[in-house]
């Protein structure tokens, strides 16, 4: 069965540092994978997502990150973290191969960035 | 501009009482999902609808109910049978072929 774990509840930075926020999935096929970002009171905006395609995915507001099968990971970066980067971030899989299937979304990683 | 619209942004009910939450979307996705978010929980699935006159039950139905009578309309009624109804629901929506999904800005469904 398809899960996904985010290590760390949460992450502090300061900024213009390194972010790194971590996730793991497991997956009983080829999975699809996404990043999410969720400001307060505000529904998920995607980030980016892995469609099988290059491994070092790229997304939007500088962020990237990187399949590793091997790992079974698919952490997100930023190499400059700005004040505005300060969000709840969910990692997602699809439960199958299926277009339109339903995502397994992690519990989310609250990043918060100190000037 | 295309989205998906939830209204209203903030919902108060009294206990013992059905409430429906709308969620509309002119984007022409064929998929419409609903999530339930609980604060370190994530989002957790509710229902799900891939076509109009069809829905699935997703992880944590119970006390919930959807129609999908309209391509572009997904309601979820909350009903009493709900135990802990408090929460914020987001909507989503797919387009046909595609796995990412698209939210609306939520509602928050406070019980009391």
């Amino acid at each position: 069965a398809q899960s996904v774990t985010q290590l760390g509840s949460h992450v502090s930075v300061s900024e213009g540092a390194l972010v790194l926020l971590r996730c793991n999935y497991s997956s009983s096929v080829p999975p699809y994978l996404f990043w999410y970002v969720q400001y307060p009171n505000q529904g998920l905006q995607l980030l980016l997502k892995y469609t099988s395609a290059a491994t070092l995915v790229k997304g939007i507001n500088g962020f990237e990150a990187e399949f590793k099968k091997s790992e079974t990971s698919f952490h997100l970066t930023k190499p400059s973290a700005h004040m505005s980067d300060a969000a709840e971030y969910f990692c997602a899989v699809t439960r199958a191969n299926q277009a339109g299937t339903a995502l397994i979304f992690g519990k989310g990683t609250t990043l918060s960035v100190s000037s | 501009d295309g989205g998906i619209t939830q209204s209203p942004k903030y919902l108060f009910r009294k206990e013992g009482q059905n409430v429906t939450l709308s969620c509309e979307q002119n984007l022409n996705h064929d998929a419409m999902y609903w999530y339930r978010q609980d604060p370190g929980q994530g989002l957790r699935l509710i229902y799900y609808s891939q076509i109009v006159n069809d829905f699935q039950k997703g992880d944590i139905a119970e006390g919930y109910s959807v129609s999908r009578e309209k391509k572009e309309s997904f309601p979820l009624t909350v009903t009493s049978a709900q135990k802990n109804p408090t929460a914020f629901y987001l909507c989503a929506s797919t387009k046909a072929g595609a796995h990412e999904q698209y939210f609306g800005p939520g509602t928050r469904l406070t019980v009391t």
